[in-house]
């Protein structure tokens, strides 16, 4: 497709249960970035994928989140034993190589009851 | 580490008039990347500018502008003759290889209304 695209785009979930988000970028973009937005607040960094280099997982809040990047294009981000505070926009987005602008996708709006 | 911060949480204006958003960075790296998206009340994000620190040229783009000045770190976006349809999030972003590995920070973003 011509943009990034995220599955699903609404997940609700109950507390306890695990999930998988997932974003397929644009082809050919070496980086790829996780960010989750709470409602009404700005971009948490949560993971950052750079061509074969060793993900940058600095942003992860806890070890029950988790990533990877398959063959250098798709992305599952899972989240484990889900928590109500995990209720958010996870938003997925690819660039060219690093340091040129990201593009994103639509986002995966994950309700956890 | 870098830091983006954006003062202004939310700015009301009129249309047609002028606003600034204003954009502060901090960053160790010598060469970096700074950008402004919007994202409009639909969500998703829009990226709208890219520049290096080398070049601290001015741009203008329709009713857009942007001032880069490394002096003070900021990096301002001006929207000239404001419409309702500007009304939007707007985030500023950095990036920079040395100290960050080349992700992108934002800042908390500006919620811009413009009223009619």
């Amino acid at each position: 497709g011509a943009g990034v695209s995220q599955s699903p785009s609404n997940k609700v979930t109950e507390k306890g249960k695990d999930v998988e988000l997932r974003c397929d970028p644009i082809s050919g973009h070496t980086a790829l970035y996780w960010y989750r937005q709470s409602l009404g607040q700005g971009l948490e960094f949560l993971i950052y994928f750079q061509g074969n280099s060793a993900p940058d997982k600095s942003g992860l809040p806890s070890d029950r989140f988790s990533a990877e990047r398959t063959g250098g294009s798709v992305s599952t981000l899972t989240i484990q034993r889900t928590q109500q505070e995990d209720s958010a926009v996870y938003l997925c987005a690819s660039s060219p190589s690093v340091n040129t602008e990201a593009f994103f996708g639509q986002g995966t709006r994950l309700t956890v009851v | 580490a870098q830091k983006v911060t954006q003062a202004q949480t939310e700015i009301s204006v009129v249309e047609k008039e002028d606003v600034t958003l204003d954009c502060v960075y901090e960053t160790r790296d010598t060469t970096y990347y700074l950008f402004w998206y919007k994202q409009p009340p639909s969500g998703e994000l829009v990226f709208l500018i890219r520049r290096n620190s080398f070049d601290e040229q001015n741009e203008i783009s329709g009713r857009y502008s942007w001032n880069f000045q490394k002096s003070t770190s900021s990096f301002n976006f001006t929207i000239t003759a404001s419409q309702v349809v500007d009304s939007a999030v707007y985030f500023c972003a950095l990036s920079g290889r040395r100290t960050s590995g080349s992700r992108l920070t934002f800042g908390e973003g500006t919620q811009l209304t413009v009223n009619p």
